[in-house]
């Protein structure tokens, strides 16, 4: 069964800071990564996806996340961070052959301070 | 350009009520979706519509639980005897197509309160 695990509930950084949320999955066959952002009292956004091809993948607002198999990671990252990211990032997979029926981690919440 | 909708945005009610839940989705969307989202937690799939094929309501979590489409339009997913643990942000998204590869679009959710 498909699965995905997000290290760290809570992530705080500073302002211009790395920000690195992790996301790492299982899936046994060829899976489809998406990053959604959900901003206080509003509805998922979608930041980036992964489907075939390139496995470094840029999203919106600056992000990127690289696909590595051989470590079923997808990691979210973002070179400076800024105060208007604070949200939190939900890291999801569906799996080639089926239709689009997401599974989601439990999200990681961030947090940037000045 | 309009978006998936939902309504009410918030829903107070009492244990053993039944609600109902709206989603207007994206027009020209033929997939929609429901999942959970209990605090804290993240989404759990509810149930899928694509056109006018069955349903894939393997996500429902009890036979309390049911939701209709009509063609490619608005969805209403309704819980009957509401328990406390039904409290949640019932967030509905649709797509273009139904593929595993297609961005799913998300409204802004409806806050259920079961007291």
């Amino acid at each position: 069964a498909q699965s995905v695990t997000q290290l760290g509930s809570h992530v705080s950084v500073s302002e211009g800071a790395l920000v690195l949320l992790r996301c790492n999955y299982s899936s046994s066959v060829p899976p489809y990564l998406f990053w959604y952002v959900q901003y206080p009292n509003q509805g998922l956004q979608l930041l980036l996806k992964y489907t075939t091809g390139a496995t470094l993948v840029k999203g919106i607002n600056g992000f990127e996340a690289e696909f590595k198999k051989s470590e079923t990671s997808f990691h979210l990252t973002k070179p400076s961070a800024h105060m208007s990211d604070a949200a939190e990032y939900f890291c999801a997979v569906s799996e080639s052959g089926g239709y689009n029926k997401l599974i989601f981690g439990a999200g990681t919440r961030l947090a940037v301070h000045p | 350009g309009a978006g998936v909708s939902q309504s009410p945005s918030n829903k107070v009610t009492e244990k053993g009520k039944d609600v109902e839940l709206r989603c207007d989705p994206i027009s020209g969307h033929t997939a929609l979706y429901w999942y959970r989202q209990r605090l804290g937690q993240g989404l759990e799939f509810l149930i899928y519509f694509q056109g006018n094929s069955a349903p894939d309501k393997s996500g429902l979590p009890s036979d309390r639980f049911s939701a209709e489409r009509t063609g490619e339009s608005v969805s209403t997913l309704t819980i009957q005897r509401t328990q406390q643990e039904d409290s949640a942000v019932y967030l509905c998204a649709s797509s273009r197509l139904a593929g595993p590869a297609d961005t799913q679009y998300f409204g802004p959710g409806t806050r259920l309160t079961v007291l």
